[in-house]
């Protein structure tokens, strides 16, 4: 069965460090990846996705995450966080052709000033 | 425009009763998928309903039914409720072939089972 792995629970940062999240999913095949974001008080909301092509992908507010295949990661990241940015995020995959999304447990990300 | 609306907000119930969830769909999208999502854990699917009709399922017992009417807003049915069916309940529509990128998630509905 496919599933997603998110390494980080909880992670705590200042303001302008950088950010690495993991992510790792087990399937063989084909997979569609995402991140989704859930600022408090909010609604899940994509942050990126990727299909095909590049396997680096940019998504909205500066954050982009790297596909390799060969390690069956998608490792989200940003160059420098802000205040704004503390939120849960959630690595998810699906399979083509269907909507059904398998997501990690996420990481509860928080910025200080 | 409307985005995905569910109530009610939040609900308790004991154990064994029945408990129904109910979505409406953001204007336009005619595909409604439910997700459960427990404390400290990621979404998990449910099903997803288009034309009424039930198109994929997740790993949930037959305790978990839903329902989708013309006007393509959606139930989710939970018979002989347990404590572990505490969860956030999430709604999330999408047009039919659209992608699971364009599914569009509501604030959810909080159950707790007593």
């Amino acid at each position: 069965a496919q599933s997603v792995s998110q390494h980080n629970h909880h992670v705590i940062l200042s303001e302008a460090a950088s950010l690495e999240l993991g992510c790792n999913y087990s399937y063989g095949g084909t997979v569609n990846l995402f991140w989704y974001v859930q600022y408090p008080g909010q609604h899940l909301q994509l942050l990126l996705k990727y299909f095909s092509g590049d396997p680096l992908v940019k998504g909205i507010k500066g954050f982009e995450a790297e596909f390799i295949k060969s390690k069956f990661s998608f490792n989200l990241r940003k160059p420098s966080v802000q205040w704004s940015d503390t939120a849960e995020y959630f690595c998810a995959v699906s399979r083509p052709n269907t909507d059904k999304l398998i997501f990690g447990t996420g990481t509860r990300l928080q910025v200080f000033p | 425009d409307a985005g995905v609306t569910q109530s009610p907000t939040h609900l308790i119930k004991t154990r064994g009763q029945q408990v129904t969830l109910r979505c409406s769909p953001k204007s336009g999208h005619d595909t409604v998928s439910w997700y459960q999502q427990a404390l400290g854990q990621g979404p998990q699917f449910i099903f997803q309903y288009y034309e009424e009709e039930e198109r994929q399922r997740g790993n949930f017992p037959d305790r978990f039914s839903g329902h989708q009417f013309p006007n393509y807003s959606s139930e989710l049915n939970v018979n002989a409720l347990l404590l572990g069916d505490s969860a956030l309940y999430l709604c999330a529509s999408s047009w039919v072939g659209a992608g699971p990128d364009t599914q569009y998630f509501g604030p959810g509905t909080r159950l707790t089972v007593l």
